[in-house]
């Protein structure tokens, strides 16, 4: 597609309900990002994938929170017995490292999904 | 570890008032710094980006951001404020040469009174 793609861009659940996010990337892009926007706090890095592949996992909060990503293209974002303290904006990037090098290359974001817990 | 450091989580000025938003970054070697923009209820946009290239780097919307090793910063500035400039303005850093993995500031929100 034109854009990274997020669904829904809005939720609220029930405290201890489980929620699933949607992220379609960029066409081509084999990097995909996820990050957390919670008030006040900035962008928290949750995981990182290139390709179906996860080496980066190292922010995720919990084990509540788990990813995939399948087809080398959409990601899904599960959290699992949800807390108040999910409540945040759930970021998903992509990114290509074709024409530049890695580091230095331009990560493209979607609108969020707000997560709202009761 | 690399992180930055955003000065000030709100920042007025007047419509056509110099705009100044400072970042300063932690890093044991040269890093990639990146400015983005987030406008209400939408995602992240670019701003500019350092690569190591020239140090002053110019933006989107009239932006423009200086690398000053010395002073480890990387501040944004804009001569003139528009009122469409109104958003929140996240810096970031580049932490690995592997992956394009950012780490955020914590961000900067910009007010702009007519």
């Amino acid at each position: 597609g034109a854009g990274v793609s997020q669904s829904p861009s809005n939720k609220v659940t029930e405290k201890g309900k489980d929620v699933e996010l949607r992220c379609d990337p960029i066409s081509g892009h084999t990097a995909l990002y996820w990050y957390r926007q919670s008030l006040g706090q900035g962008l928290e890095f949750l995981i990182y994938f290139q390709g179906n592949s996860a080496p980066d996992k190292s922010g995720l909060p919990s084990d509540r929170f788990s990813a995939e990503r399948t087809g080398g293209s959409v990601s899904t974002l599960t959290i699992q017995r949800t807390q108040q303290e999910d409540s945040a904006v759930y970021l998903c990037a992509s990114s290509h490292p074709a024409g530049g090098f890695p580091g230095a290359n331009v990560l493209t974001f979607g609108a969020g999904s707000r997560l709202t817990v009761l | 570890a690399q992180s930055v450091t955003q000065l000030g989580s709100h920042v007025s000025v007047s419509e056509g008032a110099l705009v100044l938003l400072r970042c300063n970054y932690s890093s044991s070697v040269p890093p990639y710094l990146f400015w983005y923009v987030q406008y209400p209820n939408q995602g992240l946009q670019l701003l500019l980006k350092y690569t190591s290239a020239a140090t002053l780097v110019k933006g989107i919307n009239g932006f423009e951001a200086e690398f000053k090793k010395s002073e480890t910063s990387f501040h944004l500035t804009k001569p003139s404020a528009h009122m469409s400039d109104a958003a929140e303005y996240f810096c970031a850093v580049s932490r690995s040469y592997n992956t394009d993995k950012l780490i955020f500031g914590t961000g900067t929100r910009l007010q702009v009174f007519p």
